[in-house]
């Protein structure tokens, strides 16, 4: 079965960077694209990008565009949301899905405070 | 963007009832291979969405026949039939037929 497990979050300063980790299984990861999306406390889920099975392309929501970056390793079957600049805005339960089945992972919580 | 709307925002149910969801979207979902990537998420309390429909009307694996999707174009339905106590938590309709992919601000199912 897929598990997507989502890793990284953290109490973060605004301006600062952090990494999130999403390591997958139970399904072939090289050849599914993979989303990011998050949930700010009490509200709905926004979608954050997606990367191509292979990496190549990659799309962004407005909202993050030139602070977020998504990458993976389908040697590690792994994608990575890099996130900079950050700001309060962005504190969220941030999650990782399987392109086409829209799977999730459990989220990671992501704090944005100084 | 593609702008969803859903309503209502809350929907008391009593069990047993049936309870109907709008989802509207500002434009068409109709993509051009002719198909609407129209989808819709549970997200019962403390959990991760979890989707229900995909492509308007095509239930996932495992979920039960009771749940069914309508619509088309750019007015979107989901229907629980006789609700259970389950079935409690926030629903979401999500586009995939333009980027950026957009929710729906959610309707919460709650027991009368």
């Amino acid at each position: 079965q897929v598990q997507l497990v989502e890793s990284g979050g953290g109490v973060v300063q605004p301006g600062k960077s952090l990494r999130l980790s999403c390591g997958a299984s139970g399904f072939t990861f090289s050849t599914y694209g993979m989303h990011w999306v998050r949930q700010a406390p009490g509200k709905g889920p926004e979608w954050v990008g997606v990367i191509s099975y292979d990496g190549s392309k990659k799309i962004f929501a407005d909202s993050v565009k030139g602070r977020f970056n998504i990458s993976r390793d389908n040697s590690k079957n792994t994608v990575y949301l890099q996130m900079d600049s950050l700001r309060a805005e962005d504190t969220a339960v941030y999650y990782c899905a399987k392109d086409q089945t829209w799977n999730w992972g459990q989220g990671t919580l992501v704090i944005v405070s100084s | 963007d593609i702008v969803m709307t859903q309503s209502p925002l809350s929907l008391p149910v009593t069990l047993g009832q049936s309870a109907s969801i709008s989802c509207r979207s500002n434009q068409s979902l109709v993509y051009s291979d002719g198909s609407t990537y129209l989808n819709w998420f549970q997200q019962r309390p403390g959990q991760s969405p979890r989707r229900l429909i995909y492509k308007v009307s095509n239930r996932d694996s495992g979920v039960p026949d009771r749940f069914s999707g309508s619509g088309s174009g750019s007015d979107f339905t989901l229907k629980i039939s006789r609700v259970e106590a389950d079935d409690i938590g926030v629903y979401y309709c999500m586009q995939g037929s333009q980027w950026p992919l957009t929710f729906g601000g959610g309707t919460k199912v709650e027991i009368k």
